[in-house]
């Protein structure tokens, strides 16, 4: 079982938006502004798209967007195109660098979400 | 350009032992913190450990603490984890990933550990 809660799959149609979420905890996503999120294609390392729950790193399209309420994050794709069908796996760290607040659990990972462009 | 390359993985018996590798390039090695991360066949992501860059700080998963012991060689410019007491469960990719302090933001194409007898 998932540190991170996030539906199985999700889905949309090209120029729709489509938006997953992740449910944690106090101890984790509604503790910190350290939400992430990664896209993984099959066969591929995964890849990250949003950091700090909301900015995205160069070279991500502005379609994909990200928000955080209390202990759940959400991740947003707007514009739907057919390479964003892919895995898409939200992270928290529990801590600083130098101090977890929770046993040595520094980073958690939620299920992820296959998302299937129609 | 960041480029981390993981190599090591193999096929290895119940109990026996591995360790991996991570050579990194294309930014300062010793200023940041690096962590490894494994998928087993058909699953998600799993956090595994992390190390700061002063390896003052380190942290491991639950499911392999007391048998994973990552450390760094910043003179290589090298991640490593050592890999014991192995157990089918441990059956991953293994990805090495550079932390940011808020994400891990590059990662390398991952090296595959089966444990099969």
């Amino acid at each position: 079982q998932s540190a991170l809660t996030q539906p199985p799959s999700a889905s949309g149609s090209p120029g729709q938006s489509v938006t997953i979420s992740c449910t944690g905890t106090s101890s984790d996503v509604g503790g910190y502004n350290y939400v992430s999120w990664y896209q993984q294609h099959p066969g591929k390392a995964p890849k990250l798209m949003i950091y700090e729950v909301s900015k995205r790193p160069s070279g991500v399209p502005d379609r994909f967007s990200g928000s955080k309420s209390g202990n759940t994050a959400s991740l947003t794709v707007s514009g739907l195109q057919a390479e964003d069908e892919a895995d898409y796996y939200c992270s928290s760290y529990t801590g600083s660098n130098s101090y977890v607040l929770f046993g040595d659990n520094y980073v958690v990972f939620g299920g992820g979400t296959k998302l299937t462009v129609l | 350009e960041v480029h981390l390359v993981e190599s090591g993985g193999g096929l290895v018996k119940p109990g026996g032992s591995l360790r991996l590798s991570c050579a990194a390039s294309g930014f300062t090695f010793s200023s940041y913190s690096m962590n490894w991360v494994r998928q087993a066949p058909g699953k998600g992501l799993e956090w595994v450990s992390s190390i700061s860059s002063s390896t003052s700080y380190i942290y491991y998963a639950d499911s392999v603490k007391g048998r994973f012991t990552i450390s760094r060689d910043t003179a290589k410019n090298s991640l490593y984890l050592q890999l014991n007491s192995l157990r089918a469960e441990d059956t991953a990719v293994y990805y090495c990933a550079r932390d940011s302090d808020t994400a891990l933001d590059y990662w390398g194409q991952g090296t595959l550990v089966t444990v099969s007898s």
